[in-house]
C-alpha cells in the first residue's frame, strides 16, 4: 500500500497568514492527490484534486501543486472559515490512502 | 441535489454484526465508485472499502474476510455487512461517492457511529 505522510500534523495560523501543507507519497502517485477539509462533526469535502485542480465551488484562495511524490495545498490568505483540519488522499492505486490530517488551529 | 444518508449505526458487541445502509439519492449508485471511509472518534480517516460501477470489489486489510461491500440497484442503495466486529471497528462509517477510479470522493453521507464495547 502506498503511505501518505502529511506535515505538519498541527500548525497555528492567523487570519490573513498564508499556510503551507505538504504531502508525501511513498511511491510515485503521478498527479493523483485530493486535498479535503473537515470541520467538526461533519464529514469531510474535497478541496483540491488531481493535485492543482480547485473543487468547484472552492475559493480561489486555496491551491495545490506537486507531482510524483510531493505534494502542496496552499492557503493564501487565511479566512476564520479555513480553521479545520486537511486530509490529503492519494487515489493512483487501491487502497487509496489518506494521509494523517493536519489541524490548522487560529494563533 | 447529491444526497447520501447512512444509517444502521449502533452499539454492538465484540464478535457481533452490524450492517450499514447508505441511501443515495441524485445520481446512480451503480455508475459510480462507491466507498466506505471511517474514522475513529478523533482519529483520521481510514479508507474501508470499494465497490467499482463493474462490481468489483475491495477491502482494507484492517477488513478483509469480515466485511463485505455490496450495492441494490433497485434501492439504490450501498451497504457494509460488517462481521466479526472488534473493539478497533469503533468509528464513524461514511459511504463516499467518486465518480471513476482516480476521482475524488466528491459527495460524502454525514457518517454512522458504529460503537464496538462489552
Amino acid at each position: 500500500d502506498i503511505q501518505m505522510t502529511q506535515s505538519p500534523s498541527s500548525l497555528s495560523a492567523s487570519v490573513g497568514d498564508r499556510v503551507t501543507i505538504t504531502c508525501r507519497a511513498s511511491q510515485s502517485i503521478a498527479s493523483y492527490l485530493n486535498w479535503y477539509q473537515q470541520k467538526p462533526g461533519k464529514a469531510p469535502k474535497v478541496m483540491i484534486y488531481a493535485a492543482s485542480s480547485l473543487q468547484s465551488g472552492v475559493p480561489s484562495r486555496f491551491s495545490g501543486s506537486g507531482s510524483g511524490t510531493d505534494f502542496t495545498l496552499t492557503i493564501s490568505s487565511l479566512k476564520p472559515e479555513d480553521f479545520a483540519t486537511y486530509f490529503c488522499e492519494q487515489s493512483d492505486s487501491t487502497p487509496h490512502t489518506f494521509g494523517q490530517g493536519t489541524k490548522l488551529e487560529i494563533k | 441535489e447529491v444526497q447520501l444518508v447512512e444509517s444502521g449505526g449502533g452499539l454492538i458487541q465484540p464478535g457481533g454484526s452490524l450492517r450499514l445502509s447508505c441511501a443515495a439519492s441524485g445520481f446512480i449508485v451503480s455508475t459510480n465508485f462507491m466507498s466506505w471511509v471511517r474514522q475513529a472518534p478523533g482519529k483520521g480517516l481510514e479508507w474501508v472499502s470499494v465497490i467499482y460501477s463493474g462490481g468489483s470489489t475491495y477491502y482494507a486489510d484492517s477488513v478483509k474476510g469480515r466485511f463485505t461491500i455490496s450495492r441494490d440497484n433497485s434501492k439504490n442503495s450501498l451497504y457494509l455487512q460488517m462481521n466479526s466486529l472488534r473493539l478497533e471497528d469503533t468509528a464513524f462509517y461514511f459511504c463516499a461517492r467518486a465518480y471513476s477510479y482516480h476521482s475524488p470522493l466528491e459527495d460524502w453521507g454525514q457518517g454512522a457511529l458504529v460503537t464496538v464495547s462489552s
